[in-house]
């Protein structure tokens, strides 16, 4: 299954809304996580079954979409989320990712 | 507190071998699959292999199947990957992360890089 992230860079400011689009090339049943990376540090998860934030996750992100497009939205920008965003299928195995999104100022 | 450990990376030369490690503590390890993912040098991630919360299953990626094996210790609550027939596009940080059956990896490792190189 492959997964395509668009955009693969975006600029934005403190405050926008930010929306980041995952494509996936077949069904994959909503098991679909999104990840977020900050320079030298692991992956964390955001969102999971695509639109279930993790908990801890401050509720300016958001997931949604049904397939093949899904969303992750960031509601009001904040300094640390500039970040780079990954999306994950988790429906069946290998558990492909996309190419990631990188959030700059 | 989930914590996961990685160890085992280094230089090694084209050709060579490589075992990682994960020690897993904070969790139920033999309840949880387990995943290996890399990261190449300003590359994006690649989901590596997985194993079954059981270790009665195990998959891999193209790019690695013939080459890598991942095995799961239930006993010690340690993660492996042996890494053989290195090559240089294997050069990367390799994660270990805890995986929720179809929801994702909920806890990562801090990762270990592997450099493969003459």
């Amino acid at each position: 299954i492959q997964l395509t992230q668009s955009p693969s860079s975006l600029s934005a400011s403190v405050g926008d809304r930010v929306t980041i689009t995952c494509r996936a090339s077949q069904g994959i049943n909503n098991y679909l996580a999104w990840y977020q990376q900050k320079p030298g540090k692991a992956p964390q998860l955001l969102i999971y079954a695509a639109s279930t934030l993790q908990s801890g996750v401050p509720s300016r992100f958001s997931g949604s979409g049904s397939g093949p497009d899904f969303t992750l939205t960031i509601s009001s920008l904040q300094p640390e989320d500039f970040a780079t965003y990954y999306c994950q299928q988790l429906n069946s195995y290998p558990l492909t990712f996309g190419g990631g999104t990188m959030v700059e100022i | 507190e989930v914590q996961l450990l990685e160890s085992g990376g280094g230089l090694v030369q084209p050709g060579g071998s490589l075992r990682l490690s994960c020690e897993a503590s904070g969790f139920t390890f033999s309840s949880y699959a387990m995943t290996w993912v890399r990261q190449a040098p300003g590359k994006g991630l690649e989901w590596v292999s997985g194993v079954t919360h059981t270790a009665g299953s195990t998959y891999y990626a193209d790019s690695v199947k013939g080459r890598f094996t991942i095995s799961k210790d239930n006993s010690k609550s340690t993660l492996y990957l042996q890494m053989s027939s290195l090559r240089a596009e294997d050069t990367a940080i390799y994660y270990c992360a805890k995986y929720r059956y179809n929801y994702g990896h909920d806890s990562w490792g801090q990762g270990t890089l592997v450099t493969v190189s003459s």
